[in-house]
């Protein structure tokens, strides 16, 4: 089945690191995404990994994935104000062109 | 300015009546995509069309009914608005093939009254 899941809610201190997680089901995905949504606004795409692939550094993100465990996470170094929005992972399912997306974490960044 | 656009953005409507949304890429996409989120903020993917063909048609109300004019172009028309259907609905586009990152509009808010 086709199932995404992430914790809904997250809170850190400004400088702090932010960890969100998400596990997935469908074991035939072959890239998974990150994206973000602040208030009012579309999904912005943050970074990508491909399947085969178990770490990913750009800037200030880190995705670290456990293909034999089906879990994704997003680690935001030194988090900022800015970075309070929603944060959705997704899966890319093989031989479809669809996307299934996780429930949502919402990161609130304490001053 | 290359981006996926979606118009209205804000839609307040009463129950029964038909409405449209439309959505434009200019990103040289060939694959457009609608999705709702609902208020608790779950997204979820209506229909994706590939070259104006519908690819995917998940369980949705046949009172939607996506138009793809061109490969540019994918509307959404609701006929007989239901209070159910009150969410944001997103366009996206993204070229076809794997790794294909999908690119969101700003998202229309359907407010059916």
């Amino acid at each position: 089945g086709e199932d995404v899941e992430q914790s809904l809610f997250l809170s850190v201190r400004e400088g702090d690191s932010s960890v969100i997680n998400c596990t997935y089901t469908d074991s035939s995905s072959t890239y998974l995404y990150w994206y973000k949504q602040e208030p009012g606004a579309g999904l912005q795409l943050l970074t990508y990994i491909f399947s085969n692939m178990d770490m990913k550094q750009d800037q200030r993100l880190t995705v670290l994935l456990n293909k034999k465990d089906k879990h994704l996470s997003l680690r935001i170094a030194d988090t900022q104000t800015g970075d309070s929005a929603i944060y959705f992972c997704a899966e890319s399912i093989s031989g479809t062109y669809k996307y299934i997306f996780g429930t949502g974490t919402r990161l609130k960044v304490l001053a | 300015d290359t981006a996926v656009s979606q118009t209205p953005k804000y839609l307040v409507t009463q129950m029964g009546n038909d409405k449209s949304i439309k959505c434009e890429q200019n990103l040289g996409h060939d694959t457009m995509y609608w999705y709702k989120q609902d208020s608790k903020k779950f997204l979820k993917i209506m229909f994706s069309y590939n070259n104006k063909e519908l690819i995917i048609n998940e369980t949705v109300p046949n009172r939607f009914s996506p138009k793809s004019p061109d490969k540019a172009h994918l509307n959404l028309h609701i006929n007989s608005l239901e209070l159910g259907d009150s969410a944001v609905y997103f366009c996206a586009s993204s070229l076809y093939g794997e790794n294909t990152e999908a690119f969101f509009g700003q998202g229309t808010r359907l407010t059916v009254v």
